[in-house]
């Protein structure tokens, strides 16, 4: 099984709500990441979590919160988004970090932020 | 500072044409250089993994080439089909960050004509 999958496809939520958006993976990986999407522009990393740690968090601002319940679950966490928040955002895994490591992507799930 | 750019932005073949879509990337510390397919407001496919020690990766249609050296990579479809029409993305895992950033091109865009 070769699948990262995302909770909900698609979220469309108000500048003062609070939402979670999920992420599992069954393959026994050990790090597993958050980016985010704009249209028509390459991922852009967020957070890494190697070992259920945050290993990286690149200067992502305090609305975006990630946790990482065990080793097969990664929640985001958002409050307080704005508008220009609004993008896909992907979560992937890789069995660690390095030189064999190959990423598998989820679907993605689709944040409007009104 | 790694940064990676493909070429060309956009393509458009006929059906059955084979095709070369590149990717170059400046600094030739990397772990591996991965390529992936996406599909509109999906998420992204592995389609191949090269090592940095790795020449080039086939699979079915498929084959991938690296020149670690002059900081090349390239990506060659066999017989082109409609089914590929996709965006496609060549990312770098840069051995000198710690091995979990992956740094990515901003993709080709392909459309084949039936």
């Amino acid at each position: 099984d070769t699948e990262v999958t995302q909770t909900p496809k698609h979220l469309v939520m108000g500048m003062t709500n609070k939402k979670s958006l999920k992420c599992e993976q069954h393959m026994g990986h050990r790090a597993m990441y958050w980016y985010k999407q704009k249209a028509k522009k390459p991922p852009e990393l967020m957070f890494v979590y190697s070992y259920e740690k945050l290993s990286i968090n690149e200067s992502v601002p305090s609305r975006f919160s990630p946790e990482c319940p065990n080793s097969s679950l990664l929640n985001l966490h958002l409050h307080a988004l704005q508008p220009e928040d609004s993008a896909l955002y992907l979560c992937a895994s890789s069995q660690g970090q390095g030189p064999y490591n190959e990423q598998f992507f989820g679907p993605g799930t689709r944040l409007t932020v009104l | 500072k790694q940064e990676v750019t493909q070429i060309p932005a956009a393509l458009s073949v006929p059906e059955g044409e084979n095709l070369v879509l590149n990717c170059s990337f400046t600094d030739s510390a990397i772990y591996n250089l991965q390529w992936f397919r996406q599909d509109p407001g999906k998420g992204l496919t592995s389609l191949l993994l090269i090592q940095s020690s790795q020449r080039e990766q086939t699979s079915g249609r498929l084959n991938a080439s690296l020149d670690k050296s002059s900081g090349r990579s390239t990506l060659y479809i066999a017989a082109s089909q409609p089914g590929d029409s996709a965006t496609y993305l060549c990312a770098v895992r840069p051995s000198n960050t710690g091995g979990f950033k992956t740094i990515f091109g901003a993709g080709t865009r392909l459309f084949v004509k039936a």
